[in-house]
């Protein structure tokens, strides 16, 4: 079976500190993908960031990376100084080359509250 | 500068009343996604257009129908709107090949009264 799992319903931070947001998933497809999507209170969900399964490195954009630990089957998104506009739901998905309709199977979302 | 657009933000319909939003996008993608997401919850999948291909989910209700009549644009169709039809609907394009990354619309808040 194909899971996303995210633990954390919900998540503080001080603003300019660092946090880790943990997604674990599960799949039997060695060919996946996976991704971490913002969605602020407006609605719109807004791409982050992306990890392949043969990636060798850690993927990193700007003030986000992804710490992939492929045998703990785990995908964390780590926010560095973190700014009062990173408030918002962050969801991991992940996506599998065994459908061929490419579908994303999204976690519960974890929701981020940065403190001034 | 919008590359995924959803008309209109924010629609109330009555019980029972038909509705359309839609959804348009200047990536030249292939692939055009549907999604309905309640409250407090993840998106969840209704169908997807693969270039002309309709791909519906096996649990979409026959309530919600789609047309895409070119590449650029999609409609999301509810034939019947319920209370329980109320959610946050969100649109999303790919190209294949491109690492596979879904790009989304800003959305629309459906009401339903």
């Amino acid at each position: 079976a194909q899971k996303i799992t995210q633990t954390q319903p919900g998540m503080f931070v001080q603003e300019k500190e660092a946090v880790t947001l943990d997604c674990t998933y599960d799949t039997s497809d060695p060919s996946y993908g996976l991704f971490w999507y913002k969605q602020p209170s407006s609605g719109e969900m807004i791409f982050l960031i992306y990890q392949g399964s043969y990636d060798q490195q850690n993927a990193t954009e700007g003030r986000y990376s992804l710490n992939f630990q492929k045998a703990r089957k785990s995908a964390n998104l780590v926010i560095s100084a973190s700014q009062l506009g990173d408030s918002a739901m962050y969801f991991c998905a992940m996506r599998t080359r065994m459908d061929s309709s490419y579908k994303l199977i999204f976690g519960s979302g974890t929701r981020l509250l940065v403190r001034p | 500068d919008a590359m995924v657009i959803q008309n209109p933000r924010y629609q109330v319909t009555q019980f029972g009343k038909p509705v359309t939003l839609s959804c348009s996008q200047t990536l030249n993608h292939n692939v055009m996604y549907w999604y309905q997401q309640k409250s407090s919850q993840a998106p969840k999948l209704l169908f997807h257009y693969y270039d002309k291909d309709f791909n519906n989910e096996a649990d979409t209700p026959d309530n919600f129908q789609s047309r895409r009549p070119n590449t650029s644009f999609c409609f999301l169709d509810i034939r019947s709107p319920g209370l329980g039809d109320a959610a946050m609907y969100l649109c999303a394009t790919r190209l294949q090949g491109d690492r596979e990354t879904q790009y989304f619309g800003p959305g629309t808040r459906l009401l339903v009264l």
